[in-house]
């Protein structure tokens, strides 16, 4: 059973389209976290989002913690080539040092 | 450059082969990670080290061995391994070990990996 799961777990779109990822769980975390992994490359950390409800926005990336922190989205404006990659929630979970990871959603932006 | 640094990036070895895998980090931090990606899974946290000293061990196979020989260098030992341990291994590093909830500044720096075939 996955803690965290992801949705869509493929999405290819042409660019200039808009894009929604989610991640969503039955369990409640303090926070959470999108990173993004590019091929051959480790994550890379984008946001941190710690409130229910919270929004924060990164350049054409918003994102969207749920009310009951429970969920969050990945908007994506006009799609560019160079957000081709993988993208993961995480969150903390059981011991202090414990970060789990969903299984992600590979992304594909065509030119 | 993320600051942490993997070698080698790839690895061919055979079921009855010893190899190591290793990790530095150039950013001053105290805690370090080895975790796996598959295919077929999500990320998989296998060992956390806090300055030189193992806090977690999440029931990873005996013919996985860390080492932490300072707070910058990161090794995992291999031996008799399977060809389902074929995967991507990535190690990590943060400041301190992540505490229950993610305040906004912690967070995982990753290595690019070590992509790792078993024959």
């Amino acid at each position: 059973t996955q803690l965290l799961e992801q949705s869509p777990q493929f999405l290819s779109i042409q660019e200039g389209e808009n894009l929604t990822v989610y991640c969503n769980s039955s369990s409640v975390f303090s926070s959470l976290q999108w990173y993004r992994q590019e091929p051959g490359e480790g994550p890379v950390l984008l946001v941190t989002v710690v409130t229910g409800g919270e929004v924060k926005k990164l350049k054409r990336l918003t994102f969207q913690f749920g009310d009951a922190r429970k969920d969050s989205s990945l908007h994506i404006t006009a799609a560019q080539p160079g957000d081709t990659g993988l993208y993961l929630c995480a969150a903390p979970y059981s011991s202090a040092s414990k970060i789990i990871f969903g299984s992600g959603t590979r992304l594909s932006i065509r030119p | 450059e993320t600051g942490v640094t993997q070698t080698p990036r790839h690895l061919v070895m055979g079921m009855t082969n010893k190899k190591s895998l290793k990790c530095e980090q150039h950013l001053g931090h105290n805690a370090m990670y080895w975790y796996k990606q598959s295919a077929k899974k999500p990320l998989e946290l296998m060992f956390v080290y806090s300055l030189e000293e193992r806090v977690e061990n999440n029931s990873v196979p005996s013919r996985f061995s860390p080492e932490c020989p300072n707070s910058s260098h990161l090794f995992l030992h291999l031996h008799t391994l399977q060809p389902e341990d074929s995967a991507l291994y990535l190690c990590a590093s943060s400041q301190d070990l992540l505490d229950r909830g993610l305040l906004g500044n912690e967070k995982l720096f990753f290595g690019s990996g070590t992509q790792l075939s078993v024959l």
